[in-house]
């Protein structure tokens, strides 16, 4: 079962920062932090990953809090293409990506 | 490139029959695939975990003599949806990892099933 809590939904201005956080307080001492975004009736995209240390790709930043019981992603400057469905995922041990309700981020013109 | 296909993308089928779909993995061999679901609107939920060579393991509510599943090579996972009714009809999604914790899974484009 997902792990994961989110906001159902966000909206941001185009060419602005979109910040999305996620809580996953039970989230044990091996486990990645995942995330993922879905644009409609496509299958989930990657957008990075992390353990403890903050990360950053050519998509994404993902900022972990040192206890690691909660994380942000962070798109730097959101375009209309990144409306999607944003997921935040905890890998479990068994390799099984279980996924809760995520974010529905709306970027706005 | 896509590191996970899957077919067909659509398809429609008639109540009482039976659809098969088919997962590849293009870029390794993967002996575990996974199965989901995702009704409209809503998240995507696991069905089960396909292992090479062995027998899946299904998630707690999902009928396995129903969902069949097929991973008879490193390559290839089958689901066959059995005698498919109309409360069957939804978005059906594979996806492949690698062993490894910080191993990202890739995600088939889905295939989209309706059962009239």
């Amino acid at each position: 079962d997902a792990k994961t809590t989110q906001p159902t939904s966000m909206d941001c201005a185009e060419g602005r920062a979109a910040n999305l956080p996620c809580n996953h307080s039970t989230i044990s001492g091996n486990e990645y932090v995942y995330w993922y975004r879905q644009i409609h009736s496509q299958g989930p995209q990657y957008i990075i990953h992390g353990l403890k240390n903050n990360e950053t790709n050519e998509m994404a930043s993902l900022i972990i809090t040192e206890d690691r019981k909660s994380s942000t992603l962070i798109l730097p400057h959101a375009t209309l293409r990144d409306t999607a469905v944003y997921y935040c995922i905890d890998r479990n041990t068994g390799n099984q990506f279980y996924f809760g309700t995520g974010t529905s981020l709306t970027v706005i013109p | 490139g896509a590191v996970v296909s899957q077919h067909p993308s659509r398809v429609i089928c008639k109540s009482g029959t039976s659809v098969k779909i088919e997962c590849r993995s293009l870029d390794f061999q993967a002996t575990t695939m996974f199965w989901y679901r995702q009704f409209p609107k809503q998240s995507l939920m696991l069905m089960a975990t396909s292992n090479e060579g062995s027998k899946a393991t299904y998630e707690q509510g999902v009928e396995k003599d129903k969902f069949l599943i097929n991973h008879a090579s490193l390559t290839l996972s089958t689901l066959t949806v059995t005698s498919a009714h109309p409360e069957d009809s939804s978005f059906y999604i594979c996806s492949v990892t690698q062993a490894a914790m910080n191993t990202e899974a890739f995600f088939g484009q889905g295939t989209r099933l309706t059962v009239v």
